[in-house]
């Protein structure tokens, strides 16, 4: 079974730019979450979609966006970027619902570098 | 809000040593309990997690750990580890705050030598 997928693995923009990064979740699997790591703040989750809806948000600003399609394929958009977005973005899948138990799957994220 | 705190940055040992990776939450609710590891080079994989029963949990590779509620902790362990083991080791919790979002730790690197 293909593990999850992101494009692109590595990203380099300019200040005031935007981008969106896209994850493809495991097949079966409903449920996406982002994540922004950087080694200053560590992993921290931006949000989560299941059924096409934003089910869960994190602390981030509204410049941080996100969607799901109905093939469960998930896009994060970043408008007007700051050089502190420079970070590796994480996708995370996992099979439904608001199970938290549910295991999450990391894809290898997408490095973004903002100059 | 839920913080978790990893006790060490960086632990290094030697071929055969054993483990304990420090792991304390904060918020006293029903939680949700994981060990997540990133090797060199791969993206990061899950090593075990708890969620109700036995406070002792067994994951992959020989690790454990256990849950204790009074103390806020779960701790990652290993009796004996290899150089394989070379790794970040990030430790997440979900709450019933927090829904399925994880929130982790700032992670421990461990280098193990041989």
């Amino acid at each position: 079974k293909a593990g999850v997928t992101q494009t692109p693995r590595y990203l380099i923009k300019t200040r005031g730019q935007q981008v969106t990064l896209s994850c493809s979740p495991i097949s079966g699997h409903r449920s996406v979450s982002w994540y922004q790591q950087t080694p200053g703040q560590g992993l921290q989750f931006l949000f989560e979609y299941f059924s096409e809806t934003q089910r869960n948000k994190g602390n981030f600003p509204g410049r941080f966006s996100g969607r799901q399609f109905s093939n469960s394929r998930s896009e994060m958009n970043v408008s007007t970027l700051e050089l502190g977005d420079s970070a590796l973005y994480l996708c995370a899948s996992s099979l439904a619902s608001a199970a938290r138990t549910d295991t999450q799957y990391f894809g290898p994220g997408t490095r973004l570098t903002v100059l | 809000a839920q913080s978790v705190s990893q006790h060490n940055h960086h632990v290094i040992l030697s071929e055969a040593a054993s483990l304990e990776l420090g792991c304390n939450y904060s918020y006293g609710g029903t939680v949700n309990l994981f060990w997540y590891v990133q090797y060199p080079g791969q993206h990061l994989q899950l090593l075990l997690k708890y969620f109700s029963g036995d406070p002792l949990v067994k994951g992959i590779k020989g690790f454990e750990a256990e849950f204790i509620k009074s103390k806020f902790s779960f701790n990652l362990r290993k009796p004996s580890v290899q150089w394989s083991d070379t790794a970040e080791y990030f430790c997440a919790v979900n709450d019933d705050q927090a829904g399925t979002a994880l929130i982790f730790g700032k992670g421990t690197t461990l280098s193990v030598s041989s």
